[in-house]
């Protein structure tokens, strides 16, 4: 099982380009989440998924935006990037009431 | 906001001591108070968790402190190793574990 995938593991994009990251999980997991982290402010949520179909907003949504047509994909779209999106982002899931397994990242810089 | 404070931000431990590192929150909705640990170059991954109705968890080197009436929880690692240097995040989730929010982490590195 590769767990949970997400691509590309690096970006760069100039200011007001647009891109999709990508998270796909491979456990049937109902629950997926978008994290950024940054230094000195741990991990923030993004937008979470409790299922195909439905999508709600975490703590730091702006900017962001989510949808959720299958169980295994959710993935992340920035519309206009802005230099305050530099960040490493993580793409997570879970059964619910369980521990959240976590992709291995996708480092964006926008310049 | 920062529902969950976490300290310090970083500790420098030798090896064979105890490295502590406290969390505390403020919504007593969580249910549910998980620690992550993180490599460079990988996601967290989860270390050890515990629920509200228990005072303490432990398994191998590592402890779970919980005082619900004070809220806060506190993870100790004994014997600490060189391998146990990462990133540890303290976090708490509620409404079924769907969101959980993290404290700001603390950068764990343990002296040979």
């Amino acid at each position: 099982n590769a767990g949970v995938t997400q691509t590309p593991k690096f970006q760069v994009l100039k200011t007001g380009q647009s891109m999709t990251l990508q998270c796909a999980q491979d456990m049937n997991h109902e629950y997926m989440s978008w994290y950024r982290q940054d230094p000195g402010m741990g991990l923030r949520l993004i937008h979470y998924s409790v299922g195909a179909g439905i999508t709600d907003q975490g703590e730091v949504p702006n900017g962001y935006n989510v949808s959720r047509s299958t169980t295994e994909d959710f993935p992340l779209r920035l519309l206009s990037a802005a230099p305050s999106q530099t960040s490493v982002y993580f793409c997570a899931s879970s059964t619910g009431r369980s521990p959240l397994h976590f992709g291995n990242g996708t480092r964006l810089t926008v310049t | 906001q920062q529902q969950v404070k976490q300290s310090p931000q970083s500790l420098i431990v030798q090896k064979g001591g105890i490295s502590i590192i406290n969390c505390a929150y403020e919504n007593t909705a969580f249910d549910y108070f998980p620690w992550y640990q993180q490599f460079p170059g990988k996601g967290p991954a989860l270390l050890i968790a515990i629920r509200p109705d228990v005072s303490e968890k432990k398994e191998g080197r590592f402890t779970i402190s919980f005082n619900k009436s004070a809220k806060q929880f506190s993870l100790h690692i004994m014997d600490s190793q060189p391998g146990d240097s990462a990133t540890y995040f303290c976090a708490a989730s509620w409404s079924g574990g769907f969101k959980t929010i993290f404290g700001a982490g603390t950068r764990l590195f343990v002296k040979a």
